[in-house]
This record gives C-alpha cells, structure tokens and sequence, in this order.
C-alpha cells in the first residue's frame, strides 16, 4: 500500500516558466510533508517543507501548498531553471512519533528545458 | 542546512568480503540516522533505522545479519555490508534526522555506489 503518491513520473517545463510537482497522500496521521531533489549517483537534498497547520510555505523560488482536506499537496518551481532538472521526491512523516520515518514517494523527473 | 557526510563515495570489492561506510552528521548530533538503499529509477527503500546507543531497527526482508548497523556516537553510524555478493551491488545513501519544535527533517549523505566483482 503506498501511502505517499506522485502519479507523474515525469514533467518537462520551459526555462522561465511554472514547474508544479504533485503529491498525494493517504495516511490522515501525517502531519509534516517535505520535498527533497535528487541528482543521478547524489543523495537526496532538502528543498523545504510544510507543517499541517499551514497551507502554504514559500522559500524563494519555491513554494509548497497543502491542501489537507484532498491530502493533496504541490511543489511549485519559479522560474524554473535548468538547474533544477533532477528527480524530486515528495516524503512524509508524523511529527509527534518517536522513529522520525519518512515515507517517500516514488519521483518526479523534472527537465527544464533552456 | 546540515550537513551529513558519507564515506566512501565508491566501493569496489570481491565477492566474499565485507564493506563498511562510515555516515556522520558534521554540524548537529543526531540520535537517529537512516539506511537506504536506491535500487536504479526506483525510489529510496529504508532498509533500517539507527539509534545512537541502542540497536537497529530493520525493515522487514532486510537482514539484520548482513547489513551489520553499529551507531556509537551522536555523530556517527556505519553500515558494514557482510560476505557481500554481485546482488548487494547498489547504492546505499544514509541520513541522519534533526527534529524539533514540530519539525522533521532527514539530511542525507551524498551516498555509496557498492560494485562487488
């Protein structure tokens, strides 16, 4: 049973345009969601997160939106950049357990087109 | 952010031996680090979860006896990848977790391509 969906595994964008990556999640219990970006043979790096008792978080070019009643949420890139070509990896968690696990989608393999 | 090395990056060995990869947290400490494993255009399968002064907790189908956890200090664990065989051949990214104030975060090592020949 995967409880952390990203149903696309792939999206092409244009340089300077809208990159928007989707996660779905099914575990009501989750209560903290992060995005990760992921290079070939690297480690997954930290991009930003959200609590659940938020709708929405924004750090520069990204912003993340949670939409909890549809367990929803979205990862939008502007302007996208080809630097930001890499697999993105939504994950989730419940905060308040004691084992800290993150539950990983299975990918989004963002290309930004020049 | 914090930063988690991993060493080595690559590992070249014969089939038979074991193979250890160190996994620290530079700049925080860490109770709790994670084992991964990324099999190729696959998500990362958690393979055990690491606490500093206790045992490890594996996944299920994860060996506990071939992927030997040890976590001795807040800033250091180390998977060792026992008798290992061309199918234990994969990449192995480690994390460590920093957690508080309702947040949970993971950092991750840069990871460890295991060739065994």
């Amino acid at each position: 049973d995967q409880q952390v969906k990203q149903n696309s595994p792939s999206l092409s964008v244009q340089e300077g345009r809208i990159s928007i990556l989707n996660c779905d999640y099914t575990n009501s219990m989750f209560d903290y969601f992060l995005w990760y970006k992921k290079y070939p043979a690297e480690g997954p790096t930290f991009l930003i997160s959200i609590s659940s008792i938020k709708d929405k978080n924004e750090d520069g070019r990204f912003t993340v939106f949670l939409n909890k009643s549809a367990k929803h949420l979205s990862l939008h890139i502007v302007p996208s950049q080809p630097g930001d070509s890499a697999v993105y990896f939504c994950a989730a968690t419940f905060s308040g357990g004691s084992n800290y696990k993150l539950t990983f989608g299975k990918g989004t393999l963002l290309t930004v087109n020049p | 952010g914090a930063v988690v090395s991993q060493h080595p990056s690559w590992v070249i060995c014969k089939s038979g031996t074991s193979v250890k990869i160190e996994c620290r947290s530079l700049d925080f400490q860490a109770t709790t680090m994670f084992w991964y494993r990324q099999f190729p255009k696959q998500s990362l399968m958690l393979m055990a979860t690491s606490n500093e002064g206790s045992k490890a907790t594996y996944e299920q189908g994860v060996e506990k006896d071939k992927f030997l956890i040890n976590h001795a200090s807040l800033t250091l664990s180390t998977l060792t990848v026992t008798s290992a065989h061309p199918e234990d051949s994969s990449f192995y990214i480690c994390s460590a977790a920093l957690s508080g104030r309702g947040k949970n975060i993971q950092y991750f090592g840069a990871g460890t391509r295991l060739s065994v020949l």
